[in-house]
């Protein structure tokens, strides 16, 4: 069965730091990877969508790398913004269901 | 555009009680999902929709059952509601099942006592 982590659990940086979430899987057959927003108690909002045979996807401030070989994934976030406060989950697409994480809860301090 | 919508927001049941939770989506997408979302587990698949017409299980699927009303709706059905099943139910949709984004409906905050 897929297994899918990230960590930190939890980050807090200042206000304009650039900083990187890491997600990572244990089976490499996967469809694509997805990186979601959550506020709290809300639903969550697609942020990028890479399929298998990409690398990476950009959007805006935000940049997710795919390396499916080593089982790994990461979102850059640049000039971090108190409005990024939110958990970002990462979910990897096998042949039968979506795979998620449990998260990490970034805090960016003004 | 709504987008998904899911209703109730909020739920309190007692044990053996039944509910259903109801879903809805206007962007014309094939598939669709429950979810619940507990802590330190992430989202888990409960079933799912590839078509009108069609529904599989998912990962957790003891306990519910789910009706593909139309290409519109998705209802979730607890028969007889338990404590484990206190949870926050999410339902999406998507294009199509294999490789398109996934849309989130608010999600239902469901306890059950």
């Amino acid at each position: 069965k897929q297994e899918v982590t990230q960590i930190p659990a939890a980050l807090s940086v200042p206000e304009g730091e650039n900083l990187v979430l890491n997600c990572s899987f244990t089976d490499s057959a996967i469809y694509n990877l997805q990186w979601f927003r959550q506020d709290p108690g809300k639903g969550l909002t697609s942020l990028l969508l890479i399929q298998s045979s990409q690398r990476e996807q950009t959007s805006g401030r935000l940049n997710a790398s795919l390396d499916k070989s080593s089982g790994r994934s990461t979102l850059y976030i640049a000039a971090s913004q108190p409005g990024d406060s939110a958990t970002y989950l990462c979910a990897v697409r096998g042949a039968n269901n979506l795979f998620f994480g449990t998260g990490t809860r970034l805090t960016v301090i003004p | 555009n709504a987008g998904v919508t899911q209703t109730p927001k909020f739920q309190v049941l007692k044990t053996g009680q039944s509910m259903t939770l109801q879903c809805a989506q206007d962007m014309n997408h094939n598939s669709m999902y429950w979810y619940r979302q507990d802590p330190g587990m992430g989202l888990r698949l409960i079933y799912y929709s590839a078509s009108e017409g069609t529904t599989d299980k998912g990962e957790v699927p003891n306990g519910y059952n789910v009706s593909r009303l139309n290409k519109r709706e998705f209802s979730l059905r607890l028969e007889s509601a338990a404590p484990s099943q206190t949870s926050v139910y999410f339902c999406a949709s998507s294009r199509d099942r294999a490789t398109d984004t996934q849309y989130f409906g608010p999600g239902t905050r469901l306890t059950v006592l």
